[in-house]
């Protein structure tokens, strides 16, 4: 089945630094990969999404690269602010058909904090 | 507007007394996942159901079960909760063929 690593668990960045989370797959059928935040007592919601069709997505101060050669995929935060700060988690899914379709393979997460 | 409800969202039982999560939806998708929740964990597939068809993770205990009475509804039943099953429980729904899941706030579920 997938494997998806997550790196760093853990980063710390000050307002307005930007911040980057890197995420690896390891099944080459793998063609969707969203990022998900989650807040404290919340639950995970879409800040952005992927497909290997395309090698770069940007929505405001979110970017997500994909690599699909090297298997990897990062996300991007730029001009952080306070109100960025959660767990913010990568998976990998396969959008063929089947019962499995769209099942999601998640990384560990990442606990980012930004100081004000 | 919430889309993925789920209700409680904290919940406390005692060791070994039945509890029922519920999940509801006014999406419409035909997809309905259950996932588990530790703290500082990735969520964990417990099951998932296509249509009215029932997809069990391989790993998932014997003391869960689920039920999906219709579209828009989903139950997850945990027999008889050990100190071990005190997790967050989340609820996620698909449209056949699409991305992306949607989450709902989760249930937090203690055990007494």
């Amino acid at each position: 089945g997938e494997n998806v690593e997550q790196h760093p668990s853990t980063l710390s960045v000050q307002e307005g630094d930007s911040a980057v989370i890197k995420c690896t797959y390891s099944d080459s059928a793998s063609n969707y990969f969203p990022w998900y935040k989650q807040e404290l007592g919340k639950g995970p919601q879409l800040i952005i999404d992927i497909r290997s069709n395309v090698g770069e997505k940007k929505d405001q101060r979110i970017a997500v690269t994909l690599n699909k050669t090297a298997k990897h995929f990062s996300l991007h935060i730029t001009e952080t602010q306070p109100e960025d700060s959660a767990v913010y988690f990568c998976a990998a899914s396969r959008t063929d058909r089947g019962s499995t379709l769209g099942r999601l393979y998640f990384g560990r997460g990442t606990q980012l904090t930004v100081w004000p | 507007d919430a889309m993925v409800i789920q209700n409680p969202r904290y919940q406390v039982t005692q060791f070994g007394k039945p509890v029922t999560l519920s999940c509801s939806q006014t999406l419409n998708h035909n997809v309905m996942y259950w996932y588990q929740q530790k703290s500082s964990q990735a969520p964990k597939l417990l099951f998932h159901y296509y249509d009215k068809d029932f997809n069990n993770e391989a790993d998932t205990p014997d003391n869960f079960q689920s039920r999906r009475p219709n579209t828009s509804f989903c139950f997850l039943d945990i027999r008889s909760p050990g100190l071990g099953d005190a997790a967050m429980y989340l609820c996620a729904t698909r449209d056949r063929g699409r991305q992306p899941q949607h989450f709902g706030d989760g249930t937090r579920l203690s055990i007494l």
